[in-house]
């Protein structure tokens, strides 16, 4: 079952920050995050494993609310760079562990404008 | 550079035929993942695979299949091709099964089926 994405589309201007969610019906065994630029693969962000944590690198950040089965991805002060679409990838609980599936939603497009 | 190596880049074909393509994971990567990605449905899960042996299917055709070889490397056939089969498709590979582990997404091998 594909976990839905929110916002679909996102304008900042650079220095703003941002939030994406991800929410799924299923219990997750992990949440991926991939950013992909236009006409490029998709590029690991970053991976939250149940137990509900939060990681982050830079400016980039992300949780995981093992109860509620969603996860947030934190970007601050965005740069241009960081213009994309952002993909989360939920890998479903099987039989305790994880299921080796991972579905992705359908993407948030970021604009970061100067 | 993910490491990993799709060929080829574009493929065009005719409706009704068949083709291959190829995906040659990063070096000590076990499991190779497809997914066909198209303007409206985003990232599909097709199939992975581990060291050989198949271990997830997604939403793959009857008339798809794939294979992972004793290298690692892996192909993916198309066969009976439809319009509606043109899209990029991406491999992955990642260390082991999902998890904590990362995937690792080649550059795509985009179809187009006139």
């Amino acid at each position: 079952q594909q976990p839905v994405q929110s916002p679909q589309a996102v304008i900042l201007r650079e220095g703003e920050d941002a939030v994406i969610n991800c929410s799924s019906s299923k219990a997750l065994y992990s949440v991926h995050w991939y950013r992909q630029k236009h006409g490029e693969a998709p590029v690991f962000l970053m991976i939250l494993l149940k137990g509900g944590e939060q990681k982050g690198h830079d400016k980039i950040s992300a949780s995981f609310n093992e109860k509620k089965q969603q996860s947030s991805l934190y970007l601050t002060a965005s740069q241009l760079s960081y213009s994309g679409t952002y993909f989360c990838g939920t890998e479903f609980m099987s039989s305790g562990a994880g299921s080796y599936q991972l579905t992705f939603g359908k993407g948030t497009k970021l604009s970061v404008i100067p | 550079d993910s490491g990993v190596t799709q060929t080829p880049k574009h493929l065009i074909t005719a409706t009704g035929q068949r083709v291959t393509l190829r995906c040659s994971p990063r070096s000590g990567d076990l499991s190779v993942y497809w997914y066909q990605q198209s303007l409206d449905q985003g990232l599909q899960f097709l199939i992975q695979y581990y060291n050989g042996e198949e271990r997830a299917k997604g939403n793959i055709l009857e008339r798809f299949s794939a294979q992972q070889f004793p290298d690692l490397h892996s192909e993916l056939n198309l066969s009976s091709l439809e319009l509606g089969d043109s899209a990029l498709y991406f491999c992955a590979s990642s260390v082991e099964g999902l998890g904590d582990s990362p995937l690792h997404f080649g550059n795509g091998t985009r179809l187009t089926v006139t």
